[in-house]
């Protein structure tokens, strides 16, 4: 079946700690995105690669960074440098470069203590 | 910058009944319209989506949505609700003709279904 993975479902981490969340996807699209959710705040993008090897910070990137090395994978770091780690993370993807509907992963639920 | 605005935080219906979830944005060109629906802990579903034609566009599970350009608005409707329809609604809204392809999503509007 085709679609987007995020792994893990849970991850939890103590603070000051790096964690990097995975997003893979075969569904062959070019572009992939991450997106942070709170709490009726909606979904807020972090980075987003419309292409390998490219990628371009979103409205929130501050204390995250990704990697875009292959088609499939866009992992993200969150660093001790993000103030407020603990969210929901969404990783979606779209078919190219100027589609703008966007399929979504399941997400991963990150907890810092 | 583009917004989008869904005015209703939440909303309960009952089984049975219609259902209306308004959305409103502010661009000043024809935007790329969708609504997603997510439940509870998952990631976000497509539900449908408007880039031009016919204003009034069918999706899954028995939705539609109206586009009306005088009142920038993408209402998302059904008319008679499921208890398994229950979940958050997110409104998106994409430039047409931008060059970063990005979507502004609304904050959501919870749906509750009281039996």
């Amino acid at each position: 079946d085709g679609g987007i993975t995020q792994s893990p479902k849970y991850l939890f981490r103590k603070e000051g700690q790096n964690v990097t969340l995975s997003c893979e996807q075969n569904l062959n699209h070019d572009a992939m995105y991450w997106y942070r959710q709170d709490p009726g705040q909606g979904l807020r993008l972090i980075y987003y690669s419309q292409i390998v090897n490219d990628f371009q910070k979103g409205d929130i990137a501050e204390g995250y960074s990704v990697s875009r090395e292959k088609k499939e994978s866009f992992p993200l770091t969150v660093t001790s440098a993000q103030k407020n780690p603990t969210a929901f993370y969404l990783c979606a993807s779209s078919i190219k470069r100027g589609s703008y509907e966007q399929y979504f992963g399941p997400g991963t639920r990150l907890t810092v203590t | 910058a583009q917004s989008v605005t869904q005015p209703d935080i939440h909303i309960t219906v009952s089984e049975g009944a219609s259902l209306e979830l308004r959305c409103n944005y502010s661009y000043g060109a024809t935007p790329y319209l969708f609504w997603y629906v997510q439940s509870p802990g998952q990631g976000l579903q497509l539900l449908l989506k408007y880039f031009s034609g016919d204003t009034l566009v069918q999706g899954i599970k028995g939705f539609e949505a109206e586009f009306k350009r005088s009142q920038s608005s993408f209402n998302l409707r059904k008319p008679s609700v499921h208890w398994s329809d229950a979940a958050e609604y997110f409104c998106a809204v994409g430039i047409s003709g931008g060059s970063n392809y990005k979507l502004t999503f609304g904050k959501g509007t919870l749906l509750t279904v009281n039996p």
